[in-house]
């Protein structure tokens, strides 16, 4: 089974502008998650996405925000890139439904110049 | 609400020695407890979970936890540390609803030859 997909690795961007990076989960699951994970703050849930609805949201400003499709791929978006927002991007899949564990993509570096 | 904590940002252990991170948790239902390792560079890969089975779970690469309600801990060991350990370990939490991960700051594991 081919695990969780995420595109484009890497991405560099100029302030100001906007980002849309991609995530194929694992067949069958209908729940993606996305986190931003810097050196400085670790782990931050951003939104999850079940059925192409969203569950739960973090909290980040409403310049990020995603979307999910009916084949349960998502997108998240960034709008009107800050310096700060320069991290690893890293989506994870599961069943959503029980206790099933999340399985990881590689994440998208973005880097904001 | 739910919550993990991992205590200790950094541990240092020679090769060959026991391996200990530390995880306590806070949860006002059942909770389901998962410890996740990232080498440099990729996304979280899933060591072992604990879905209130039985209380000692063992993982991939010689790992296991320990599950203890009463102490609320769900500590990480390896009875003898490898290069190749070396890396950061986030542990997780969840409910039977699996709607939202709640992820620790992480471990940075670091083995000394």
């Amino acid at each position: 089974k081919a695990g969780v997909t995420q595109t484009p690795r890497y991405l560099i961007k100029t302030r100001g502008q906007q980002v849309t990076l991609s995530c194929s989960p694992i067949s069958g699951h209908r729940s993606v998650s996305w986190y931003q994970q810097t050196p400085g703050q670790g782990l931050q849930f951003l939104f999850e996405y079940f059925s192409e609805t969203q569950r739960n949201k973090g909290n980040f400003p409403g310049r990020f925000s995603g979307r999910q499709f009916s084949n349960s791929r998502s997108e998240m978006n960034v709008s009107t890139l800050e310096l700060g927002d320069s991290a690893l991007y890293l989506c994870a899949s599961s069943l959503g439904q029980g206790a099933g564990e999340q399985y990881f993509g590689p994440g998208t570096r973005l880097t904001v110049t | 609400a739910q919550s993990v904590t991992q205590l200790g940002s950094h541990v240092s252990v020679s090769e060959g020695a026991l391996v200990l991170l530390r995880c306590n948790y806070s949860s006002s239902v059942p909770p389901y407890l998962f410890w996740y390792v990232q080498y440099p560079n990729q996304g979280l890969q899933l060591l072992l979970k604990y879905t209130s089975a039985a209380t000692l779970v063992k993982g991939i690469n010689g790992f296991e936890a320990e599950f203890k309600k009463s102490e609320t801990s769900f500590h990480l060991t390896k009875p003898s540390a490898h290069m190749s350990d070396a890396a950061e370990y986030f542990c997780a939490v969840t409910s039977n609803t699996g709607n939202q991960f709640y992820f620790g700051t992480g471990t940075s594991l670091t083995v000394i030859p």
